[in-house]
């Protein structure tokens, strides 16, 4: 079945430890997002992938850094993660932008000690 | 102007009866209005959307209601069971020429917990 894949499921890190999340899709779309979702929130998006071009949102933080090397794969490294950083990131996909009908992967949870 | 409010917070319905959740936007931009359901540590699923040139969309149990002039937007899962309870999310997004070439992808509601009681 295509789907998105988001690897580890769950994630523990140090604080100031850098830790990049993973993020995968045979879905072959050309769009691919990163969302951050606190506790008992909705996802806020943090940038996103129109094939090569990147797109990041004006109240992403500088610590959050993004890489697509190739259509199926995008990482989310946070380079110095804060306590404030825990939460779940969701990493989705669309076909393109003009159809935004967006597919999530399940989720990594990101705990910072 | 890029919110998207969503009410309830949480709701209690029994099996079988009617689930209800609205939202509301002030961006006529927004052009594209999806329902994601969300279990605990899942990611979100999308249940159903609609685009504002139609009132009403329907998949199964699900319907969307869609009042344009009003600016806002309803979920209605009929004959509620247990298994639908979840997180559901309301969002919305606009085109990418509107926003200068590329999509910032959905606004989300903040979220509505739905409990159906067996």
């Amino acid at each position: 079945d295509a789907m998105v894949i988001q690897n580890p499921r769950y994630q523990v890190t140090q604080f100031g430890k850098p830790v990049t999340l993973s993020c995968s899709q045979t879905l072959n779309h050309n769009v691919m997002y990163w969302y951050q979702q606190k506790s008992s929130q909705a996802p806020k998006l943090l940038f996103h992938y129109y094939d090569k071009d990147f797109n990041n949102e004006a109240d992403t933080p500088d610590n959050f850094q993004s890489r697509r090397p190739n259509t199926s794969f995008c990482f989310l490294d946070i380079r110095s993660p804060g306590l404030g950083d825990a939460a779940m990131y969701l990493c989705a996909t669309s076909r393109d932008l003009e159809y935004n009908e967006q597919f999530f992967g399940p989720g990594t949870r990101l705990t910072v000690l | 102007q890029q919110q998207v409010k969503q009410s309830p917070q949480s709701l209690i319905v029994q099996k079988g009866g009617i689930s209800i959740i609205n939202c509301a936007y002030e961006n006529t931009a927004f052009d594209y209005f999806p329902w994601y359901q969300q279990f605990p540590g899942k990611g979100p699923a999308l249940l159903i959307a609609i685009r504002p040139d139609v009132s009403e969309k329907k998949e199964g149990r699900f319907t969307i209601s869609f009042n344009k002039s009003a600016k806002q937007f309803s979920l209605h899962i009929m004959d509620s069971q247990p298994g639908d309870s979840a997180t559901y999310f309301c969002a919305a997004s606009m085109p990418p020429y509107y926003s200068g070439g590329g999509a910032d992808g959905l606004t989300f509601g903040k979220g509505t917990h739905l409990i159906i009681q067996p």
